[in-house]
């Protein structure tokens, strides 16, 4: 049980093009729904937090306007990382729990190169 | 923010019990301790949490000390597989309600033949 998907695994694209990742539970509903992302060699910096029909809660230094988040419904988060650009490449994770006081379970992760 | 001090890498005999210490000791009362780990290019996984009791699992045993300032991890049996990067969190609870985890640079566990 517990498991959270990530599509796609790896995507490459060229700078100013925005890119989409996706973010299931497979087998639970996931009210609450957290983004990562992880540079070579450092540990997971927590982006933003959203819980399932409301706006999500961005980390300080985060921009909501270029790291767009949708969480519509309970098994899926989407993460769209706007006219991106070579600095946004990076190790996307996401990871998800029953609520925000429950264990987070997360995903395999996205690797983002923008060219 | 209760934080954790982990020594930055250990070496393990295949095998041989791995016991990976952690220091929390700002912790407070209504905070747990979490394990992950990260094995190379994947997402952490979860290994246990506990409270204030040992707590033990398929994966682990969790030992947290009766003032709760330290805690250690052990994965009983080693196998090379167990190869990664272990993670001691303290679960922080933030003012409106919402929590997250904290990820250190955790302890780069390597399981030797």
């Amino acid at each position: 049980g517990a498991v959270v998907s990530q599509h796609p695994s790896w995507v490459i694209c060229k700078s100013g093009t925005s890119v989409k990742i996706e973010c299931r539970s497979l087998d639970f509903q996931a009210t609450t729904m957290f983004w990562y992302r992880q540079f070579p060699k450092q540990s997971l910096m927590l982006m933003a937090t959203s819980n399932e029909g409301s706006k999500a809660t961005y980390e300080q230094g985060v921009e909501k306007d270029k790291f767009l988040i949708n969480h519509a419904s309970l098994t899926l988060s989407t993460l769209t990382v706007t006219s991106a650009h070579p600095e946004d490449s990076s190790f996307y994770i996401c990871s998800a729990s029953l609520g925000v006081s429950e264990t987070q379970y997360f995903g395999p992760g996205t690797r983002l190169l923008v060219l | 923010d209760a934080k954790t001090t982990q020594p930055p890498s250990m070496d393990c005999a295949e095998g041989r019990a791995a016991n990976l210490p952690c220091n929390h000791s700002t912790i407070s009362g209504n905070e747990y301790v979490y394990w992950y780990r990260q094995i190379h290019s994947q997402g952490p996984q979860y290994i246990i949490h506990g409270l204030k009791n040992n707590e033990t699992n398929e994966m682990a045993s969790l030992i947290i000390t009766e003032d709760r300032k330290s805690s250690t991890l052990i994965l009983p049996h080693a196998t090379l597989r167990d190869t990664a990067v272990y993670y001691c969190i303290v679960r922080v609870a933030r003012n409106f309600g919402n929590e997250k985890l904290t990820f250190g640079t955790g302890t780069r566990l390597t399981i030797i033949p």
